[in-house]
C-alpha cells in the first residue's frame, strides 16, 4: 500500500526565509508524487508533480521538490517565502499509474509567514 | 470560465437528515470525485466516477452516496447513517484515469455542519 507523511503539523517562517516542507512517501512501486496547496476555505491547486522524469520539479509560485529515491522523499522548498505563500500544503502520492483521482494524501502542512 | 461549482457553500444537517450536495463541471471531464477533508487528517477519497452511470466506493463511502447520471454533475448525499457529518466536502474532476498528464481540478468545497 501507499503513503505519505508529512513533517510537522505547522511551519512558520519569516518573509524572505526558505521554505522547506517536509514529505516521505512509502511506496511498492515507483509513485507519482504531488504537491497541493489550499488557501483557506478554497479547494486545492496543483504545485508540482513528479512523473519518473526530472528528479527536479519546478512548479508554480517558484516552487520546486526534488525527488530523492535512497531517501524515499519528496521535500518542497521555495527559496524565499513570500506573505502570499501563507496556505496549507499537501503531499500526495497515486496508487493509479499517475492518475491523480486515486490520490492518498498526507494530513498537510499548515505554513506561516511572518512579516 | 471553465470549472467545477459546488453548492452551497455552507450547509447544515439536523439529526436523521439527508441532505445532498451540489457538483457541478463544465470542463468536458469524464471522471469526478467526492473528497471529504478533517482538520488535520488530510483528504479521504469518498467516491469516485471515471464515466456517466457508473461510480465505485472510495476509502470511506459508508452513510454516502452519490449519482452520476450526466457527465456534468456528480452530487453527494449524506445519509443518516453518516454518524460523523461535519467536514468540509471537495468534488474534483479529471479528463479521466490512466493519463500522467493529466490536472486535478477542486471545487471551493461545502462545510457541512450538524445542528
Amino acid at each position: 500500500a501507499q503513503s505519505v507523511t508529512q513533517l510537522g503539523s505547522h511551519v512558520s517562517v519569516s518573509e524572505g526565509a526558505l521554505v522547506l516542507l517536509r514529505c516521505n512517501y512509502s511506496s511498492s512501486v515507483p509513485p507519482y508524487l504531488f504537491w497541493y496547496v489550499q488557501y483557506p476555505n478554497q479547494g486545492l491547486q496543483l504545485l508540482l508533480k513528479y512523473t519518473s522524469a526530472a528528479t527536479l520539479v519546478k512548479g508554480i509560485n517558484g516552487f520546486e521538490a526534488e525527488f530523492k529515491k535512497s531517501e524515499t522523499s519528496f521535500h518542497l522548498t521555495k527559496p524565499s517565502a513570500h506573505m502570499s505563500d501563507a496556505a496549507e500544503y499537501f503531499c500526495a502520492v497515486s496508487n493509479y499509474g499517475g492518475s491523480q483521482g486515486n490520490l492518498i494524501f498526507g494530513k498537510g502542512t499548515k505554513l506561516s509567514v511572518k512579516p | 470560465d471553465g470549472g467545477i461549482t459546488q453548492s452551497p457553500k455552507y450547509l447544515f444537517r439536523k439529526e436523521g437528515q439527508n441532505v445532498t450536495l451540489s457538483c457541478e463541471q463544465n470542463l468536458n471531464h469524464d471522471a469526478m470525485y467526492w473528497y471529504r477533508q478533517d482538520p488535520g487528517q488530510g483528504l479521504r477519497l469518498i467516491y469516485y466516477s471515471q464515466i456517466v452511470n457508473d461510480f465505485q466506493k472510495g476509502d470511506i463511502a459508508e452513510g454516502y452516496s452519490v449519482s452520476r447520471e450526466k457527465k456534468e454533475s456528480f452530487p453527494l448525499t449524506v445519509t443518516s447513517a453518516q454518524k460523523n457529518p461535519t467536514a468540509f466536502y471537495l468534488c474534483a474532476s479529471s479528463p479521466g484515469q490512466g493519463t500522467t498528464n493529466e490536472k486535478l481540478f477542486f471545487g471551493s468545497g461545502t462545510q457541512l455542519s450538524v445542528l
